[in-house]
């Protein structure tokens, strides 16, 4: 079955720095590609998905970016701000219609002012 | 607002005990998850359902089961809670369809088992 890796488990940055979270996968079958945000108290969020057609993916300040060749994906939060800082799960997914997700083991993210 | 409910936020337990976990949506998703959160390990499904009483073992079934007998409502049993369930559950639902696969979770439910 699909195996995910995540890395870093934590991380910490500087407002305004730059902060990227690496996954990889292990199922070569995987066409889907989740990112949560977990707030402390809270429920994971999904805050931006890639499909293994595309390459990257931006909103806002957030990107993803997909090496299907490497089986890599990763996220990347430019200009971060406080209001960053929680728990980010990456995830992947090759059953049919996307239903059932593989998540990583989680990264830590702490923006200090 | 979509919405995923959990009946309790913290519960105590002890072992031995038959332990229900209750979630409710109310976006009429036909599949519904549980998952368990440990530090370290991430999200571990448990088990999920695409459709009133019908379920699929997770990757780490045992020691639960589910009822599903409304399209709403997706509970989580321990039919005899030991110490290593002691955990986060984390409820979850989406619809089906490729192109609506945002899974929309529940607060979570931190249990103890003592």
């Amino acid at each position: 079955g699909e195996n995910v890796e995540q890395h870093p488990s934590t991380l910490s940055v500087q407002e305004g720095d730059s902060a990227v979270i690496k996954c990889t996968y292990s199922d070569s079958a995987s066409n889907y590609f989740p990112w949560y945000k977990q707030e402390l108290g809270k429920g994971p969020q999904l805050i931006i998905d890639i499909r293994s057609n595309v390459g990257e993916k931006k909103d806002q300040r957030i990107a993803v970016t997909l090496n299907k060749t490497a089986k890599h994906f990763s996220l990347h939060i430019t200009e971060t701000q406080p209001e960053d800082s929680a728990v980010y799960f990456c995830a992947a997914s090759n059953s049919p219609g996307f239903q059932k997700l593989v998540f990583g083991t989680g990264t830590r993210l702490l923006v200090s002012p | 607002d979509v919405k995923v409910t959990q009946s309790s936020r913290y519960l105590v337990k002890r072992t031995g005990e038959k332990v229900f976990l209750e979630c409710v949506q109310d976006m009429d998703h036909e599949n519904m998850f549980w998952y368990r959160q440990d530090p370290g390990l991430g999200l571990r499904l448990i088990y999920f359902s695409y459709d009133v009483k019908m379920k699929e073992k997770g990757d780490i079934p045992e020691g639960y089961s589910v009822s599903r007998e409304k399209k709403e409502r997706f509970s989580l049993i321990l039919e005899s809670a030991s110490t290593n369930q002691t955990s986060m559950y984390l409820c979850a639902s989406n619809k089906q369809g490729s192109g609506l696969r945002e899974q929309f979770f529940g607060p979570g439910t931190r249990l103890t088992v003592l």
